[in-house]
């Protein structure tokens, strides 16, 4: 089993849209959690931190239940800049993150 | 602005012939990371240093190796490429203190081509 698994998708939306993305770890000893955004052929870069229960920025809300072990990012009134690749990643300790494979968002006009 | 910079941020070599990749950062970050993302997979971390201290992964062949001369700069060294090595290389970096943990930051990449 892989320590963080995600629906590699695609998700297709219209503009507009509210599109959530949910993510699963296996390790019940994951301190915090993060989202990552990817463009094509580009670096990861951040987009939210999860530490708590979780976490809201603009029209991105992340949440997280340690109970099930999983996290959500949900996206509202989703734009075309929002296609990219989102990956969820878990801080499971000391420096080391581990990456899921991430979840293919396509937003259409 | 301060950075983490990759270079070249394309390389195409020869099965078998030995390969250079460089990172430097700007921001004094102590902890700078290598990873190897193929298409559609997840970033690997493959090493690590926190400051002068080298932290490899378990399943990271030998035929990786790595160095880091001062804070800024880290270098990835592949001796032997083989078809399967062909990926994308992200160097990231990070301040880190004992204890605690801060986000990383990802340079653009080099995308390794092997003939």
């Amino acid at each position: 089993r892989k320590e963080v698994e995600q629906d590699p998708g695609p998700f297709n939306v219209p503009e507009g849209a509210t599109v959530a993305f949910n993510c699963t770890y296996s390790n019940s000893a994951s301190q915090s959690f993060f989202w990552y955004r990817q463009d094509c052929r580009k670096e990861p870069k951040l987009l939210m931190s999860v530490y708590s229960s979780g976490n809201e920025d603009g029209r991105f809300t992340a949440q997280l239940n340690r109970a099930s072990q999983y996290i959500s990012l949900l996206i509202r009134d989703s734009k075309l800049s929002d296609s990219a690749t989102y990956l969820c990643v878990a801080h499971l300790y000391g420096n080391k993150l581990v990456f899921g494979a991430g979840t293919i968002l396509r937003v259409k006009s | 602005d301060a950075m983490v910079i990759q270079n070249p941020r394309y390389q195409v070599t020869q099965f078998g012939k030995p390969v250079t990749l460089s990172c430097s950062q700007t921001l004094n970050h102590n902890v700078m990371y290598w990873y190897q993302q193929k298409s559609s997979q997840a970033p690997k971390l493959l090493f690590h240093y926190y400051d002068k201290d080298f932290n490899n992964e378990a399943d990271t062949p030998d035929n990786f190796q790595s160095r880091r001369p001062n804070t800024s700069f880290c270098f990835l060294d592949i001796r032997s490429p083989g078809l399967g090595d062909a990926a994308m290389y992200l160097c990231a970096t990070s301040r880190s203190d004992r204890g605690s943990y801060n986000e990383q930051f990802f340079g653009p990449g080099t995308r390794l081509t092997v003939l």
